[in-house]
């Protein structure tokens, strides 16, 4: 299994904060992705990134950026946080040789914004 | 039509009971099948992965491909209310080269003691 750490775990904030939640991996995992899920809902890629300095965009449209300056980290951060962003946040890496098909994921971080 | 489509349930077994979970794929291609299991409030965690070449059985897990009809199952042998979760079905998908997993909306299962 893949180690991926996520903080904070929970967040509870107001209006218009500027927020960063962390996700960090300690396999050297290329790739590594960034989903959103509503209680009781599907789950919806938001990011996606290859490797270091490369960024992509999800299935869901999101206001959120992330970046990947080093391998194992890929930091997720709301400029503005509004309610409308109140979920949860799941980070993901998948893994290589024998693991490389196999997606494992953080503990994630639960937002609310006030 | 989603790409990987599951039906909500709830599915309700008593304990001891055989659990069955189903999921039907859209891409003919998909070589490679997943499920994981959710509990509320927590992150998924993978309970079993195939690929196209075969079945696979692990503890009381039994993973299923049918390519022809294009539907993975997931059978739980003498459920357990431990085991009332939400489970995801997911498929690999290469999107311009780049690896994803596709997810199915889950579905709920519900062990009764």
């Amino acid at each position: 299994e893949a180690d991926i750490y996520q903080t904070p775990r929970y967040l509870v904030i107001g209006t218009g904060k500027k927020i960063t939640l962390e996700c960090s991996q300690t396999m050297g995992h290329d790739k590594m992705y960034w989903y959103q899920q509503d209680p009781g809902m599907e789950l919806h890629l938001i990011h996606y990134s290859y490797g270091v300095n490369s960024t992509e965009k999800g299935d869901l449209s999101s206001e959120s950026t992330v970046s990947r300056i080093r391998t194992e980290h890929f930091p997720l951060t709301l400029e503005s946080a509004r309610p409308s962003h109140t979920s949860q946040y799941l980070c993901a890496s998948i893994g290589q040789g024998a693991s490389k098909n196999i997606q494992y994921f953080g503990a994630g971080t639960r937002l609310s914004v006030l | 039509q989603k790409e990987v489509e599951q039906n909500s349930g709830p599915l309700s077994v008593p304990e001891g009971a055989i659990a069955s979970l189903n999921c039907t794929y859209s891409d003919r291609g998909s070589q490679s099948f997943f499920w994981y299991r959710q509990y509320s409030g927590k992150s998924p965690e993978l309970i079993m992965f195939i690929y196209s070449n075969g079945d696979k059985e692990d503890g009381r897990f039994t993973a299923q491909l049918n390519k022809a009809s294009q539907y993975v199952s997931l059978l739980i042998r003498d459920s357990q209310p431990s085991d009332s979760a939400t489970y995801l079905c997911a498929v690999n998908r290469f999107d311009g080269g780049f690896q994803k997993l596709v997810f199915g909306t889950g579905t709920r299962l519900l062990v009764s003691p």
